[in-house]
């Protein structure tokens, strides 16, 4: 069983579209995290949450809204998709924080906007 | 500003010999470092961790060292193997700075049959 899934694995849209990629963890964890890893391969931190709540917002443009319906899922939805969208995106989760336990990664979603 | 910094973007070892991985830091507040590793189209997984109360961590072949008054933590793989070869991530957190963990561009290694 995969602990981190995010679906989909690869995203190929058009400038001004909206769309989501989503994010479940059966671990258990009570902390879910959204990664960017940009053309530059520089892993940075988008959001954090932690149980349901939002803890980090780092400086993401507001077309960027997490969703967190429970602690075992934590959505990502994107409005206006501009070309410098274009990254691969992680979801990952921790119990306590990151110094509770350390992140366990998804596989990530490729994301290109054309 | 990027806090964490790897240097060197790839690295090339042969079997068997060891691989030394350098990473950078520059806020004085970090006191939690970690090693990931990723292979292709997989995400980063966790390799090895070490406090700032230690210099050294040791974990079968990987030993994380860390140099504070540098700044400076090396991972070093000895014996390496060609299952090694993967992107390795270094990391850093502070225990104030909240749910934040700041990571290095990456070092690719290719360990060599």
């Amino acid at each position: 069983d995969t602990a981190v899934s995010q679906t989909p694995k690869y995203l190929v849209t058009q400038m001004g579209n909206d769309k989501s990629i989503k994010c479940e963890q059966n671990l258990g964890h009570d902390t879910m995290y959204w990664y960017k890893q940009d053309s530059k391969k520089f892993l940075k931190i988008m959001f954090s949450y932690n149980n349901k709540e939002l803890i980090i917002n780092e400086t993401v443009p507001n077309r960027f809204s997490p969703k967190s319906p429970d602690k075992a899922h934590l959505n990502l939805h994107i409005n206006s998709l501009e070309l410098g969208d274009s990254a691969v995106y992680f979801c990952a989760s921790s119990q306590g924080g990151v110094l509770g336990s350390p992140l366990h990664f998804g596989n990530g979603t490729r994301l290109t906007v054309t | 500003d990027q806090q964490v910094k790897q240097n060197s973007p790839s690295l090339s070892v042969q079997e068997g010999r060891i691989s030394i991985l350098n990473c950078d830091y520059t806020n004085s507040m970090f006191d939690y470092f970690l090693w990931y590793k990723k292979y292709p189209a997989e995400g980063p997984t966790f390799l090895i961790s070490i406090s700032s109360i230690k210099d050294k961590n040791e974990d079968g072949r990987f030993t994380v060292f860390l140099n504070k008054s540098a700044k400076h933590l090396s991972l070093h793989i000895v014996p390496s193997q060609p299952g090694d070869s993967a992107v390795y991530f270094c990391a850093a957190s502070a225990r104030t700075g909240a749910n934040n963990l700041f990571f290095g561009t990456g070092t690719r290694l290719t360990v060599i049959p």
